[in-house]
């Protein structure tokens, strides 16, 4: 079984509008959780990561992600999209050597 | 820096056919891993590396060696090629388990 899933698969927004994007894990041990990014045509890219301590991380361009342990998840948001926010986001954790299967985000302008 | 490079960016190869995706980096990184990425499935471990010499599998190595004998560099061999190991290959370094990592810009693999 996977430790790491997203349960969304495509998501449309509005430019403007919130996002957030679900990760749980399910795996023991040290939790490590990774949101990355891959824009079209583009590398992945780190947004944010979380080890210890304050359980809401902040990361670049505007995303936060929040780990709720009681939940297992580490849900990624943005609290207004905007069209250059079109990508594909991965979730991953166990020290990277599982990733989810992605969330396709499409922000209409 | 050229940060991580991937060489080819496209490769078709027929079944039963073997070759070698090479992967280098210059951030003198001591982790690397390979990745295949397909579509609803997400990125899938294939091999890594903790340093020079050190290999292991990952969630996906059938198919696939490895080796690494410089820091820079960490080939992903594959063996006989099937249909199945068409995919988007990534190569991604990194300084140690708890860090970013930095992918290179993939290989478009297609098996027919």
């Amino acid at each position: 079984a996977q430790s790491v899933s997203q349960h969304n698969h495509h998501v449309i927004l509005s430019e403007a509008a919130s996002l957030e994007l679900g990760c749980n894990y399910s795996y023991g041990g040290t939790v490590n959780l990774f949101w990355y990014v891959q824009y079209p045509g583009q590398h992945l890219q780190l947004l944010l990561k979380y080890f210890s301590g304050d359980p809401l991380v902040k990361g670049i361009k505007g995303f936060e992600a929040e780990f709720i342990k009681s939940k297992f998840s580490f849900n990624l948001r943005k609290p207004s999209v905007q069209w250059s926010d079109t990508a594909e986001y991965f979730c991953a954790g166990c020290n990277q050597f599982y990733f989810g299967t992605g969330t396709s985000l499409t922000v209409i302008p | 820096n050229a940060g991580v490079t991937q060489t080819p960016k496209f490769q078709v190869l027929k079944t039963g056919q073997s070759m070698t995706l090479q992967c280098a980096q210059d951030m003198n990184h001591e982790y690397m891993s390979w990745y295949r990425q397909d579509p609803g499935m997400g990125l899938r471990l294939i091999h890594y590396s903790v340093g020079a010499g050190i290999t292991d599998q990952g969630e996906v190595p059938n198919g696939y060696n490895v080796s690494r004998s410089t820091t820079e560099d960490f080939p992903l061999r594959l063996l006989s090629a099937a249909p199945s190991q068409t995919s988007v290959y990534f190569c991604a370094s990194r300084r140690d388990p708890y860090n970013e990592q930095f992918f290179g810009p993939g290989t478009r693999l297609t098996v027919l």
